[in-house]
């Protein structure tokens, strides 16, 4: 079975550019999760997506960030304008029962 | 908000040692409880969960985690580890909320086995 597979693996841009992210999740699961991860921190969601309908954007800096997920299958998260702060590695992970997780290699995002 | 804490950020330990790494939520409901594992340039990866039954849970690679329901804990444990289990490893707790399950994870903690 295929995992979850994101690109690109590492991006680097200057503030205030725009950067774009993709995920496609494992076949057949219906739920779809952006995270942020900070250095020295755990991940934190920023949006989850129930097929193509969003569930959870509480925490998504919405003047910045914004995620699609056209079809309920892959997604793009879009970071415009990118602040320094942004440096981090975007996780996406998908479920099928929405309980179990299952987690991609993660966008590595370095801000200058 | 549901949080989880990791007490431990670092741990050294020797080979064949034996590990236990805390965890503590703070939300009162019902949760499914996970460990992750992330080895060094690998992406995350589930080491064990916890959704009803038996509270000690076994997972992959002699781990076993512990639900102590009334602590609020789900610590970590392997009597004897290895240089292989070198990797940072999450502790995250979902919550069912009403649009769906949230998994709020802890900051990590950072275990290195040395030879």
């Amino acid at each position: 079975e295929a995992g979850v597979a994101q690109s690109p693996r590492y991006k680097i841009i200057e503030k205030r550019q725009s950067v774009a992210f993709w995920c496609n999740p494992i076949s057949g699961h219906a739920t779809l999760y952006w995270y942020q991860q900070i250095l020295g921190q755990g991940p934190k969601l920023l949006i989850q997506f129930q097929n193509n309908g969003v569930v959870d954007d509480s925490q998504l800096p919405k003047d910045r960030f914004s995620a699609e997920r056209l079809k309920g299958v892959d997604s793009t998260l879009k970071i415009q304008p990118a602040k320094l702060e942004d440096s981090a590695v975007y996780l996406c992970a998908s479920s099928l029962d929405g309980q179990q997780q299952y987690f991609g290699p993660g966008t590595r995002l370095t801000v200058t | 908000a549901q949080s989880v804490s990791q007490h431990n950020h670092h741990v050294i330990l020797s080979e064949a040692a034996s590990l236990e790494l805390g965890c503590n939520y703070s939300y009162g409901g019902t949760v499914n409880l996970f460990w992750y594992v992330q080895y060094p340039g690998q992406h995350l990866q589930l080491l064990l969960k916890y959704f009803s039954g038996d509270p000690l849970v076994k997972g992959i690679k002699g781990f076993e985690a512990e639900f102590i329901k009334s602590k609020f804990s789900f610590n970590l444990r392997k009597p004897s580890v290895q240089w292989s289990d070198t990797a940072e490893y999450f502790c995250a707790v979902n919550e069912a909320t009403g649009g769906g399950n949230k998994l709020t994870f802890g900051t990590g903690t950072q275990l290195k086995v040395e030879l």
